[in-house]
């Protein structure tokens, strides 16, 4: 059951125009969701996150939309830049206090491809 | 720089051969992470820990083992590997995970194993 989905393999993208990622998710437990970015033969790095209590969140280019009442979470990325081809993975946090962990779970991934 | 150090960066195993990867961090996070990534399927949880002492296991545990004898490392061991271990492993941190969002999972650049 996959819990955190990112429909779109891929996405390619005019430089200089805006990217738009989503991400769909099922569990009403999540209470922070975040955006990991890609490079190959590298580990995911954080680029922005968003608590389940807002329905945005901006940082420089990047902003996350949530719409809680869809289960929906969207990246924009204005505007899109060479430097920001890569794979970005959503995932979604769930805190379990009674144990004192959080467990991530990711969406498979969207490949973004920036066209100069 | 501070961070997360995998290695081997990527190996070739025999099924039935034992393997164990390394991961070691410097940032002094209470929180470890093991997670694998395949293709179509995004990264899966395998085994984590919260703090020097104490493991527990992921999504997707069989056949895989973690200790955690100190802070900074926190090592997978493979027992025998079989074909369908074959996949990229990343070794993550965090700080003590809170109700917060203190501080994402920062991650390792991964290692890439081919079992045959």
């Amino acid at each position: 059951d996959q819990q955190v989905k990112q429909n779109s393999p891929s996405l390619s993208v005019q430089e200089g125009r805006i990217s738009i990622l989503n991400c769909d998710y099922t569990n009403s437990m999540f209470d922070y969701f975040l955006w990991y970015k890609k490079y190959p033969a590298e580990g995911p790095t954080f680029l922005i996150s968003i608590s389940s209590i807002k329905d945005k969140n901006e940082d420089g280019r990047f902003t996350v939309f949530l719409n809680k009442s869809a289960k929906h979470l969207s990246l924009h990325i204005v505007p899109s830049q060479p430097g920001d081809s890569a794979v970005y993975f959503c995932a979604a946090r769930r805190f379990i206090s009674n144990f004192g962990n959080e467990k991530l779970t990711f969406g498979t991934g969207t490949r973004l491809t920036i066209i100069p | 720089t501070a961070g997360i150090t995998q290695a081997p960066t990527s190996q070739i195993l025999a099924a039935g051969r034992s393997m164990t990867l390394r991961c070691t961090q410097d940032m002094r996070h209470n929180a470890m992470y093991w997670y694998r990534q395949d293709l179509g399927l995004g990264l899966r949880l395998i085994h984590y820990s919260n703090t020097a002492g104490t493991t527990g296991k992921g999504e997707v545990p069989d056949g895989y083992s973690v200790s955690r004898a100190n802070t900074d490392d926190f090592p997978l061991t493979l027992a025998s590997a079989v074909p369908s271990q074959t996949s990229v492993y990343f070794c993550a941190s965090s700080e003590h995970p809170g109700q917060g969002l203190n501080q994402p999972q920062h991650f390792g650049d991964g290692t890439r194993l081919s079992i045959l």
